[in-house]
């Protein structure tokens, strides 16, 4: 079955970096995009951006431009997301998800807790 | 703010039909297809509509996806203790060339 199992919890100094990892199973990477999206705690859903898994292509929301990179690893069916210069409202839990387009985000990783704490 | 606009909360007695909207503009529900998450509490997101009305395998026939223009609607019938959660619609938006989640709506059942 259709898996994403990402890598642990992570804390992080303010003006840090952070790359979560998320791999796949069940499926073949480069059939579909992965997207990026995060949840600050008693908040909900915030849709980060995209990566290509067959030609590296990437599109971020505009406030993540410039911050954030997303990239694949075909060789191990493995997703990164790394969002530089974090802050302390970077707090949040990252999920990775599978992305249809129209047909949705159809399995989605367990989450990776980011806390930025000085 | 979120550009699609969901209410709050919503609650219902077990049985009951609730309905939660979600409101948006051309340049998102308008023009494209609308998708609603279920995320029940300490878990990751699960897709329960797609394309505005379709429903993944595996999930019940009790919950059901519309549409009319700029607004979406998703109606969960003979509503069980079970579907206490959060409820997320999500659509592309055009203008902003990105994906727009609405704010989330949490439903009691009472």
């Amino acid at each position: 079955q259709v898996q994403l199992v990402q890598s642990g919890a992570e804390v992080k100094k303010p003006g840090a970096s952070v790359k979560v990892s998320c791999k796949a199973s069940g499926y073949t990477l480069t059939s579909y995009s992965i997207s990026w999206v995060r949840q600050a705690p008693g908040q909900g859903l915030e849709w980060m951006g995209w990566v290509s898994t067959y030609s590296d292509n990437t599109n971020s929301a505009q406030k993540f431009q410039g911050r954030v990179t997303m990239t694949t690893d075909t060789s191990t069916s493995t997703a990164y997301m790394e969002l530089r210069s974090l802050r302390s409202d970077d707090t949040a839990i990252y999920y990775c998800a599978r992305d249809r387009d129209s047909f949705g985000l159809d399995s989605w990783g367990q989450g990776t807790l980011v806390t930025v704490s000085p | 703010q979120s550009v699609l606009t969901q209410p709050p909360s919503a609650s219902g007695t077990p049985g009951q039909r609730v309905t939660i909207s979600c409101s948006g503009s051309g340049s998102n529900i308008g023009s494209n297809a609308v998708n609603w998450y279920q995320q029940l509490p300490g878990t990751a997101p699960k897709l329960l509509i797609y394309s505005t009305n379709q429903r993944p395998s595996g999930v019940p026939d009790r919950f059901s996806g519309s549409k009319s223009v700029t607004s979406a609607s998703l109606a969960i019938s003979g509503l069980l203790s079970e579907d206490e959660a959060g409820y997320y619609c999500a659509a592309w938006d055009d203008s902003l060339n990105g994906l727009l989640f609405g704010g989330g709506t949490k439903l009691t059942v009472l």
